[in-house]
């Protein structure tokens, strides 16, 4: 298994811009999780999905944050404008039903200058 | 949901073993222990989960108190790529089994000293 591959794995920015982070789970996973880490709050859940449908986005910081599950092998957190304060590593992760073990990906470091 | 508690770090040396404490005195009966790792730039990395029983794998083992408001992670031998944030978390539990969300702490800093 290739394992959850996110992208980009670094992107810097302007404050204003459009920022799109993807992942793509590991194969027949059917959660999806998004979190964001930084050094004052550490590791948070923003949203996961079951079956490709949102099942709790409370962790979504703000309506400048949005994301997706198309299909099965696909998902996309966008922010919209992109702020200083956005700046963090960006993990996404995969789960199978009935295992208590997320895969991790290797994160996206964001900065918006 | 139910927190846990946890030095926010410890040291060891190399080859020896080590014992990493954690607290959660208002865990439910349904709530599984989970245990992650996470290296220096990197994503988290499973490495044990248990209920009631002890468990081991090829990474570690995780004792759980009787009365489960306690648990120890345990790395035999640690090497210097065992130092890493180590996070204890519970996650409620269902009759499914299901995967659901991992809330994190701040973890324990393992430094292993050579």
């Amino acid at each position: 298994d290739a394992g959850v591959i996110q992208s980009p794995r670094h992107e810097v920015t302007e404050m204003g811009q459009e920022v799109t982070l993807r992942c793509k789970p590991i194969s027949g996973h059917d959660y999806l999780f998004w979190y964001r880490q930084t050094m004052m709050r550490g590791l948070e859940l923003l949203i996961y999905f079951n079956n490709n449908v949102p099942i709790d986005d409370s962790g979504m910081p703000e309506d400048r944050f949005s994301a997706k599950m198309p299909n099965a092998s696909f998902s996309t957190l966008k922010i919209q404008p992109s702020e200083p304060r956005d700046s963090a590593v960006y993990f996404c992760a995969s789960s199978r039903q009935g295992t208590g073990e997320l895969f991790f990906g290797e994160g996206s470091r964001l900065t918006v200058l | 949901d139910a927190k846990t508690t946890q030095p926010n770090s410890m040291e060891s040396n190399e080859e020896e073993p080590v014992h990493l404490p954690c607290n959660h005195s208002t865990i439910s009966g349904t709530d599984y222990i989970h245990w992650y790792r996470q290296l220096p730039s990197q994503g988290p990395e499973y490495v044990i989960h248990g209920l009631t029983s002890n468990v081991n794998n090829r990474m570690a083992s995780l004792a759980i108190a009787e009365d489960r408001k306690s648990s120890t992670l345990i790395l035999h031998r640690a090497t210097l790529r065992d130092a890493a944030v180590y996070y204890c978390i519970l996650r409620v539990g269902i009759s499914s089994g299901s995967a659901r969300q991992l809330t994190f702490g701040s973890g324990t800093q393992l430094t292993v000293l050579p």
